[in-house]
């Protein structure tokens, strides 16, 4: 069972355009929503993450946008480009001691100049 | 440069042998994990541990096992190899309620 369901799997858009990948969850004990980067040949890499007490993060051309209600989280990359073409992933963890992560399967994005 | 390194980049075996995948990492964290990743499937955890000789069970655990003797090592251990265990083989670690840090993972093929 996939604690956390991630869509597109794989998506292109132009240079410049706005990439939007989405994440669900059901477990109401997840805590912490972080999304990694990974480029081919490498391990995934920490992007940017989001505690529910807030609603939205921005780091750089990275937002978090964060729906507490509705159990949902997405990445939004503006200006995108190709450099931005990756794999990413969004995850999520319950407050324990192992600090746990459940992944979601990933989106292949792909930034066409 | 905070790291985790594993020993391996790419890795061909036979089927029927004993694997072992290094892992280690130099920030005193007391996290580690062992995922496998596969296309279409993300990644899926096969073991973790929260302190040395401590091990958990993740998601995947058969035909692995693993070994956490010191602090800063993990290794994954696959008892007898078989070729549905080709895959990306990622080892992680992180503090409590920290983030995770990725190696660059051990491309293993089993023939």
């Amino acid at each position: 069972q996939q604690q956390v369901k991630q869509s597109p799997q794989s998506l292109i858009v132009q240079k410049g355009g706005i990439p939007i990948i989405n994440c669900a969850y059901e477990n109401t004990a997840f805590d912490y929503f972080p999304w990694y980067q990974q480029f081919p040949g490498k391990g995934p890499a920490l992007l940017i993450a989001i505690r529910p007490d807030v609603s939205e993060k921005k780091e750089g051309r990275f937002t978090i946008s964060f729906n507490k209600s509705a159990k949902q989280f997405s990445l939004h990359i503006m200006d995108s480009q190709p450099g931005d073409s990756a794999t990413y992933f969004c995850a999520a963890s319950i407050k324990t001691g192992a600090n746990n992560l459940f992944f979601g399967t990933g989106t292949r994005l792909t930034v066409i100049p | 440069d905070v790291k985790v390194t594993q020993s391996s980049r790419y890795l061909v075996k036979r089927t029927g042998e004993k694997v072992f995948l290094e892992c280690v990492q130099d920030m005193d964290h007391e996290n580690m994990f062992w995922y496998r990743q596969d296309p279409g499937l993300g990644l899926r955890l096969i073991y973790f541990s929260y302190d040395v000789k401590m091990k958990e069970k993740g998601d995947i655990p058969e035909g692995y096992s693993v070994s956490r003797e010191k602090k800063e090592r993990f290794s994954l251990i696959l008892e007898s190899a078989s070729t549905n265990q080709t895959s990306m083989y990622l080892c992680a670690s992180s503090p409590n309620r920290g983030g995770y840090t990725f190696g660059s993972g051990t491309r293993l093929t089993v023939v």
